[in-house]
């Protein structure tokens, strides 16, 4: 029932660009990504709801295409801070919310 | 306004032994949910309370019970722990269609 997402890991030198896939078998309701630090509990990034909107948080931003059920995140300038992992987390009906299989982004100087 | 607390913050339990993991939340959210994730699975759903008085199963129910005790706590019992269930938990709560809030983690391990 997981969201499936790509790549897995990616390493980046600061200031590159990064993007980050997250597909579903399942219709989707909304989208949301998170961001969580080695330790730390998920933080909330953004909510993607039905529309095909694309939505952007300072360098950061995604899209949601829901007639293919996927979503991506693009990351520009990368930054030291964006290090952590990604998670993807899909919305379906009956308030279920799953998380999808995380990728790990590290950000070299 | 606290967030969402769990606790105990870490637990070490003896196979067969039972505990629960308490959740509470300050934000008057009426979803609330229980995860665990281990390494490298991400985060698995186990229950979910959409509102006060219900709750559902996840993707990996067995093993565990829940209780909405009221609009602010759901709590995670766990009958017999297996080493299997070593893992770190996450209570999260949210509005019905909204950012999840997270609690910082319950780090369980049994041996």
């Amino acid at each position: 029932q997981q969201p499936v997402q790509s790549p897995q890991a990616v390493i980046l030198r600061e200031g590159e660009d990064a993007v980050i896939n997250c597909s579903s078998s399942k219709a989707l309701y909304s989208v949301h990504w998170y961001r969580q630090k080695h330790g730390e509990a998920p933080v909330f990034l953004m909510i993607l709801l039905k529309g095909g909107e694309q939505k952007g948080h300072d360098k950061i931003s995604a899209s949601f295409n829901e007639k293919k059920q996927q979503s991506s995140l693009y990351l520009t300038a990368s930054q030291l801070s964006y290090s952590g992992t990604y998670f993807c987390g899909t919305e379906r009906t009956g308030n279920q919310f799953y998380f999808g299989t995380g990728t790990s982004l590290t950000v070299i100087p | 306004n606290a967030g969402v607390t769990q606790t105990p913050k870490f637990q070490v339990l003896k196979t067969g032994q039972s505990m629960t993991l308490q959740c509470a939340q300050d934000m008057n959210h009426n979803s609330m949910y229980w995860y665990r994730q281990d390494p490298g699975m991400g985060l698995r759903l186990i229950y979910y309370s959409a509102s006060e008085g219900t709750t559902d199963k996840g993707e990996v129910p067995n093993g565990y019970n829940v209780s909405r005790l009221n609009k602010r706590e759901f709590s995670l019992r766990l009958e017999s722990a297996a080493p299997s269930q070593t893992s770190v938990y996450f209570c999260a709560s949210s509005e019905r269609v909204g950012s999840k809030y997270f609690g910082p983690g319950t780090r369980l391990t049994v041996t």
